[in-house]
């Protein structure tokens, strides 16, 4: 089955810990992209890449790292300097930037 | 400026009753696609509709229909005979170049 693949699903980590959420994609798109969604709020972009290797900041990347070494992975690191890092995560992929985005069942993350 | 505005925070309705929720958008470009996606409680958003703008058929498939008026800047998502698994988030959404504009979402709760 194609689709997009987050874990885990809950983290759990101590203030001060950088962490990496994983995000794999086998549909064979070129686009991938993180967002974060805080309570009773749509969705803010992260970071994105639009081909392996490259990837540009979104309008909340402060204290977030991303990397994309493979076209069907974009692991997003959330790092000790994110004021305020426990939300919801959800990364998503499509095939361009003008066809829709397709994604993955999100990583709740909570820091203590 | 590019934005969505969905002004219905939340909508509530009785089954097999009609909704519409609203989506009201600005953008500089004189070609453009809109999309609305759902998110029920599991967290992962599901792909609806993309809409291009120079396509302004209205679209039906099943119970939802889609009201695009570019006149209006709006694009509407109709549930008709809504049913209790169309409780959800709704949003709406815009391509800026090479990312989606989220608006801040519609919660419909729809009741037995």
């Amino acid at each position: 089955d194609g689709g997009i693949t987050q874990s885990p699903k809950y983290l759990f980590r101590k203030e001060g810990q950088n962490v990496t959420l994983s995000c794999e994609q086998n549909l064979n798109h070129d686009a991938m992209y993180w967002y974060r969604q805080d309570p009773g709020q749509g969705l803010r972009l992260i970071y994105y890449s639009q081909i392996v290797n490259d990837f540009q900041k979104g309008d909340i990347a402060e204290g977030y790292s991303v990397s994309r070494e493979k076209k069907e992975s974009f692991p997003l690191t959330v790092t000790s300097a994110q004021k305020n890092p426990t939300a919801f995560y959800l990364c998503a992929s499509s095939i361009g930037n003008r066809f829709e985005q397709f994604f993955g069942p999100g990583t709740r993350l909570t820091v203590l | 400026a590019q934005k969505v505005t969905q002004a219905q925070t939340e909508i509530s309705v009785v089954e097999k009753e009609d909704v519409t929720l609203d989506c009201v958008y600005e953008t500089r470009d004189t070609t453009y696609y809109l999309f609305w996606y759902k998110q029920p409680p599991s967290g992962e958003l599901v792909f609806l509709i993309r809409r291009n703008s120079f396509d302004e058929q209205n679209e039906i498939s099943g119970r939802y229909s889609w009201n695009f008026q570019k006149s209006t800047s709006s694009f509407n998502f109709t549930i008709t005979a809504s049913q209790v698994v169309d409780s959800a988030v709704y949003f709406c959404a815009l391509r800026d170049t090479d990312k989606l504009i989220f608006g801040t979402g519609t919660r419909l709760q729809v009741f037995p």
